[in-house]
């Protein structure tokens, strides 16, 4: 199993420019998130997916987009890139959501500059 | 106040120290705990979850204390590879779905 994989690793975009983080995981899972990191700051939530066909926002889903066509992929949308959204991006899944104990499986992230 | 709370340290300790981190969280509903490893520049990983009885991985025990709303991750023997970043994880239901929050992590550095 490959588990979570991201892509691009790392990406530079102009203010105002358009992108997609992909996001892929091979376990089927129904539970996939994207969380942004900065520093001195926990991961935060920016969206998520229960199951194919549906998701939800998260505590900071501003200038994202999300959809989830399949159980595997969950790709993540910038609409307009800003230098707020300069951060690490990390793609999760994880099995049952009712399950407590369930492992979250993070991808390697994005590294993802706004210029 | 932060849902869930971390001292950044960085806890500097030689090898074979003992160290304790503690992580405390604001939601009394939370049911699920865990300690997660980030090492530098990459993602996340579940080190141990956390019972409310405790429980103990090799050289690493965890504890939860329901009443004062923390958790404790305890290190013993350290080891050089045991430098890295640990995160305090707290799930629990908010609004219908299971919400999941980070603490903002505790840096260990080992010291030949």
């Amino acid at each position: 199993n490959a588990g979570v994989t991201q892509t691009p690793k790392f990406q530079v975009l102009k203010t105002g420019q358009s992108m997609t983080l992909q996001c892929a995981q091979d376990m089927n899972h129904e539970y996939m998130s994207w969380y942004r990191q900065d520093p001195g700051m926990g991961l935060r939530l920016i969206h998520y997916s229960v199951g194919a066909g549906i998701t939800d926002q998260g505590e900071v889903p501003n200038g994202y987009n999300v959809s989830r066509s399949t159980t595997e992929d969950f790709p993540l949308r910038l609409l307009s890139a800003a230098p707020s959204q300069t951060s690490v991006y990390f793609c999760a899944s994880r099995g049952p959501g009712q399950t407590l104990y369930n492992e979250q499986f993070f991808g390697p992230g994005t590294r993802l500059t706004v210029l | 106040r932060k849902e869930v709370e971390q001292d950044p340290g960085p806890f500097n300790v030689p090898e074979g120290a003992t160290v304790a981190f503690n992580c405390t969280y604001s939601n009394s509903a939370s049911q699920s705990f865990f300690w997660y490893r980030q090492d530098c520049r990459k993602e996340p990983k579940l080190l141990m979850s956390v019972y409310s009885s405790g429980n103990e991985d090799g050289r690493f025990t965890a504890q939860l204390n329901r009443a004062s709303q923390y958790i404790s991750l305890l290190i013993r023997d350290s080891k050089l590879s045991d430098s890295a970043t640990y995160l305090c994880v707290v799930r629990g239901y908010s609004g219908g779905y299971q919400k999941v929050t980070f603490g903002t992590g505790t840096k260990l550095q080992v010291i030949p």
